[in-house]
């Protein structure tokens, strides 16, 4: 499997657009998690889904964020209208769930969203 | 409140083993430790994970307390490509939604 796929890597948006970041997890896992990395908060959880259903999505910053799960392969964080204060890297992670074994969250390799 | 209190930073020299300490003091009697570590510009790497006894892999090992209050990842032989930031985190499984903290910056120096 060639892991959790991210798309774009790289995004620069100007502030009131709208951005999609989009997310492929690993083919069979069930889990799917949306993190943000800025330097002075870190990584943050922003919001998870098991079988494509939204679990907790209290990480959700505001309104402007959302996020869906519309099948088992695929997932979308929506900014609209996005600002300044929204750039950061997005990571997309997934994990299976196992009663028989430990599981871990595998990572994507992120998208930049710089808005100017 | 943090959950962890892991060391800023600490250097390696190439090829010494490289001992992370963390502090998990109020870590559930039902939550495992697990150590993620983030490689600049990647997204965070799985390398282990303990619930009381010690453990091994082809990466690390990990040491943990007999009051699990604490624990140790230990990079046998590092290298240049350890060279990352190292998580510890206390979680019931791996498919608990991670919270990261601050975290250890690992410079391995040649």
């Amino acid at each position: 499997d060639a892991g959790v796929i991210q798309s774009p890597r790289h995004e620069v948006t100007e502030m009131g657009q709208e951005v999609t970041l989009r997310c492929k997890p690993i083919s069979g896992h069930d889990y799917l998690f949306w993190y943000r990395q800025t330097m002075m908060r870190g990584l943050e959880l922003l919001i998870y889904f098991n079988n494509n259903v939204p679990i907790d999505d209290s990480g959700m910053p505001e309104d402007r964020f959302s996020a869906k799960m519309p099948n088992a392969s695929f997932s979308t964080l929506k900014i609209q209208p996005s600002e300044p204060r929204d750039s950061a890297v997005y990571f997309c992670a997934s994990s299976l769930a196992d009663n028989l074994v430990n599981t871990e969250a595998f990572f994507g390799q992120g998208t930049r969203l710089t808005v100017v | 409140d943090a959950k962890t209190t892991q060391p800023t930073s600490m250097d390696c020299a190439e090829g010494r083993a490289a001992n992370l300490p963390c502090n998990h003091s109020t870590i559930s009697g039902n939550e495992y430790v697990y150590w993620y570590r983030q490689i600049h510009s990647q997204g965070p790497q799985y390398i282990i994970h303990g619930l009381k006894n010690n453990e091994t892999n082809e990466m690390a090992s990990l040491i943990i307390t007999e009051d699990r209050k604490s624990s140790t990842l230990i990079l046998p032989h590092a290298t240049l490509r350890d060279t990352a930031v190292y998580y510890c985190i206390p979680a019931i499984s791996g498919n608990t939604p991670l919270v990261f903290g601050k975290g250890t910056r690992l410079s391995v120096i040649a």
